[in-house]
């Protein structure tokens, strides 16, 4: 399996930009996480589907981030619009269904985001 | 709340035994985990423990849980420079959808 792939790895922009960041979670996982890393605040959790369900978004820091799960492979975190405290890694992970007794979250390289 | 507790740094010498400690909070917590994350990557389950355990060993590593101090600790013995990370610790809430509370890592430098 290839994992949890991310893309883009690096996205650099400017100020006002929208940002769209994908997921491709892994093949057969229900749940998707979306999370943020800086220095200054650690890992972040902003949002986690279920099912493609928005479980709980009380994490996303305000109305200018939303994110999407329209089908089991596939997920987008979007800012709009961006401003320089957004810089931050990214990280999308997923996890098997709870009756599979695996109660692990896969994490993806993450995408690295900086707004200049 | 919320919070899982972690020191921030640790430094050890390289063949030296690692202690990382973590305190959670949920007492009804049924999983934990150690997570390592290496430079530029994301985040690698390294070893997880069942609530109804107090410790696990797999290979150089041995975790210990205790309950009644919601205590966790990850020991690293013979530690290597390749052991160099940042090593989060994490409790998985009571529920039904594998959320994860992680703590704010512990950066592990390895010094020959």
């Amino acid at each position: 399996d290839a994992g949890v792939i991310q893309s883009p790895r690096h996205e650099v922009t400017e100020m006002g930009q929208e940002v769209t960041l994908r997921c491709k979670p892994i093949s057969g996982h229900n749940s998707l996480f979306w999370y943020r890393q800086t220095m200054m605040r650690g890992l972040e959790l902003l949002i986690y589907f279920n099912n493609n369900v928005p479980i709980d978004d009380s994490g996303m820091p305000e109305d200018r981030f939303s994110a999407k799960m329209p089908n089991a492979s596939f997920s987008t975190l979007k800012i709009q619009p961006s401003e320089p405290r957004d810089s931050a890694v990214y990280f999308c992970a997923s996890s098997p269904p709870i009756s599979s007794a695996s109660y692990e979250q896969y994490f993806g390289p993450g995408t690295r985001l900086t707004v200049t | 709340g919320e919070d899982v507790e972690q020191s921030l740094f640790l430094s050890v010498r390289e063949g030296d035994s690692s202690v990382i400690n973590c305190t959670y909070t949920d007492s009804s917590s049924t999983y934990l985990y150690w997570y390592k994350q290496e430079p530029g990557a994301g985040l690698q389950l390294l070893t997880y423990i069942f609530s109804n355990m107090d410790m696990k060993q797999d290979q150089r590593l041995t975790v210990l849980l205790n309950k009644k101090d919601k205590h966790l600790s990850l020991r690293i013995a013979d530690t290597q420079t390749g052991d160099s990370a940042i090593y989060f610790c994490a409790e998985r809430k009571s529920g039904g959808y594998n959320k994860l509370i992680f703590g704010a890592g512990t950066r592990l430098a390895v010094h020959p």
